[in-house]
């Protein structure tokens, strides 16, 4: 069983759409994560829920709206998408912060 | 600030030989610090972790050592193989802030 669970794997649309991450956890954890890579690798977080509940927001930009329906659930919602905005995006959760982090297969997004 | 500065951006050993990464960080509160593996198309996973109150951990041909008052730490591989090639990442915990941040990544080449 895939401990955590994103969709889809690749996207690619056209600037200026509406697009949806779906991202799902079956290991019970409290917290989950969603971090955007770059070109150059660097791994940059971008929000962190904890029992649904979101605690950290790092600068991202409002077109970018994280949902969490339930405990096992983070979903994110990207609007008017830009060029800038391709990277490939991973969802993780964590039973704790100090503790092992697991990350998904990673959304290729790719804006035309 | 939450900075963590990872050296060198690109590692290429000659298999059999060791690897070593560092990394520096910041803020004195952090008190967890991971390192992941990425490999090709795949999300990071972790490989070890330590603790603020531990100086050094070991798993086999991997090793993690701490130095709390130079706040830097580092990553040790020996006897490397050619399945080690991959991203490696350091990162450090915030409890208090329920995230973790990522160095800039290494990309180790294992030569035959």
């Amino acid at each position: 069983d895939t401990a955590v669970s994103q969709t889809p794997k690749y996207l690619v649309t056209q600037m200026g759409n509406d697009k949806s991450i779906k991202c799902e956890q079956n290991l019970g954890h409290d917290t989950m994560y969603w971090y955007k890579q770059d070109s150059k690798k660097f791994l940059k977080i971008m929000f962190s829920y904890n029992n649904k509940e979101l605690i950290i927001n790092e600068t991202v930009p409002n077109r970018f709206s994280p949902k969490s329906p339930d405990k096992a659930h983070l979903n994110l919602h990207i609007n008017s998408l830009e060029l800038g905005d391709s990277a490939v995006y991973f969802c993780a959760s964590s039973q704790r912060v100090e503790g092992e982090a697991f990350f998904g297969q990673g959304t290729r997004l790719t804006v035309v | 600030g939450e900075n963590v500065e990872q050296h060198p951006s690109t590692l290429s050993v000659q298999e059999g030989d060791s690897a070593v990464i560092k990394c520096t960080y910041s803020d004195s509160a952090s008190n967890y610090f991971p390192w992941y593996k990425q490999e090709l198309g795949k999300g990071p996973q972790l490989i070890i972790d330590i603790r603020s109150n531990v100086g050094e951990k070991k798993d086999q041909r991997i090793a993690v050592t701490l130095n709390k008052t130079a706040k830097h730490f580092s990553l040790h591989i020996t006897e490397t193989q050619p399945e080690d090639s991959a991203v490696y990442f350091c990162a450090e915990g915030y409890s208090s802030a329920s995230k973790i941040i990522f160095g800039s990544g290494t990309r180790l080449s294992i030569r035959p």
